[in-house]
Formats: structure tokens, sequence, C-alpha cells
């Protein structure tokens, strides 16, 4: 099993719709949880990360941490094209940090 | 430009070859991490340093891998004997370590390796 698992899709929704991403992890130690973007051709870069369990905020993106379910999602409201990109998520217990393989999202005009 | 910058960006070499990429990092950050990743994979962790010192190297990380960041600045990443497995985008990061948060990590736009 591995220690991070993520659906990699692709998954394509209408403009506007609320989208949902999931990772589960084996890994009970993992304490900050996070969310990369990469668009085609470069490197990840940070959305946003959590510490524990618990729900985080910032503007159409919330991040929510089930550490007792090993659960961790992503939410995108208002969904625009511009936000087609591949989603991982990523964990840590400590200074490694492990990657998901990544969801491809479409977002259709 | 003061983000990551690998080189080179795209190396096409014969099984066989030796081939060594090149990482430099945000001038301020300690930290300095290899991935790599494959078509329809997230980035696997190679290694990381903290300043000078290589700290962790993956299990799956054979022999014939080896990585240097002398005196905690830029770093090389050689492969000796390349095998056609060997074919993936090398990223590089740096992260400035906070406490126990391992840090933002920002990526290089990587080097795409192709073995024939």
């Amino acid at each position: 099993q591995k220690e991070v698992e993520q659906d990699p899709g692709p998954l394509s929704v209408p403009e506007g719709a609320i989208v949902s991403l999931n990772c589960t992890y084996s890994n009970s130690a993992f304490q900050y949880f996070m969310w990369y973007r990469q668009y085609s051709r470069k490197g990840p870069e940070l959305l946003m990360y959590t510490y524990s369990s618990g729900n985080k905020e910032d503007g159409r993106f919330t991040a929510q941490v089930d550490k007792s379910s090993k659960y961790i999602s992503l939410f995108i409201r208002d969904s625009q094209p511009s936000d087609s990109a591949t989603y991982l998520c990523a964990m840590s217990a400590g200074d490694k940090i492990i990657f998901g393989k990544g969801t491809r999202l479409h977002i259709l005009p | 430009d003061t983000g990551v910058s690998q080189d080179p960006r795209h190396k096409i070499t014969k099984r066989g070859q030796n081939v060594t990429f090149r990482c430099d990092p945000i001038s301020e950050h300690n930290r300095l991490y290899w991935y790599r990743q494959t078509l329809g994979q997230g980035p696997e962790f190679l290694t990381y340093f903290q300043n000078e010192a290589q700290l962790e190297k993956s299990r799956l990380l054979s022999d014939r891998f080896s990585a240097e960041r002398p005196k905690g600045s830029f770093s090389t990443l050689e492969i000796q004997r390349t095998e056609q497995g060997d074919s993936a985008m090398y990223l590089c990061a740096s992260s400035l370590e906070m406490g126990i948060f391992p840090g933002e990590l920002f990526f290089g736009e990587g080097s795409r390796l192709t073995v024939l």
C-alpha cells in the first residue's frame, strides 16, 4: 500500500461548479497536509497547507483534514477554466514531503 | 529571476552514459530537495539537503544516483550508467525550514531526461 493514495482522474466539470479533490493516507505520523497545483510543463506550486485536523479557507479554496479517517480534501468553489491543472496532495511527518499521484482537473467553459 | 533554476532543461542520452543535472536554489533557502516525476505520477522523493548535509536518501535510489550540495549553495544530481527506466523529469525544489513545518517547496521547471 502506498503511503498516499490519490485518484488520478481526469476530472471534468463545468465552469462555476464546486470541485472536490481527495486523498487518503496510511501513515498516522503525518502532521502537515498540503495541496500543490501543477500546470503542464511547470513545477508544482503550493496552494495551501494545514496542520493536523480541521479546515482552512483561502478565497475560493478550502482544505479539510480528517485525521481519524486519514482523509484530506480540497474544495474549489466557482471553478474557473484557469483552475485546469493537476492537483497534488502532499504530506509530511518531518522533513520529507510525500506527494500523491495527482488529479488532473479540467474546467469546461 | 530569483526562482529555482535547473540546467539542462532537457537531456537526451544513450543507455550506459552518465548525466549530471544542476540546480540553483533560491539564495536564502537552506533546504534543497530532488524529486523524480514520470508521466501521470506525482513527484517521487529522491533526497534532500539541509545546507551542505545530505540528510536523507530514498531507498528507491540505486547506487547509480548521487547528489551533492557543496558549500550549501547549488546542487548536482548525477546518474551513472543510465538505463531506460531512468527517463523522467527530475525536479529540484528549495525551501526555508521553519521549525517543524518543512516549509513551502519552490520548484524549478525540471530537467527532462530521455534515455535511448
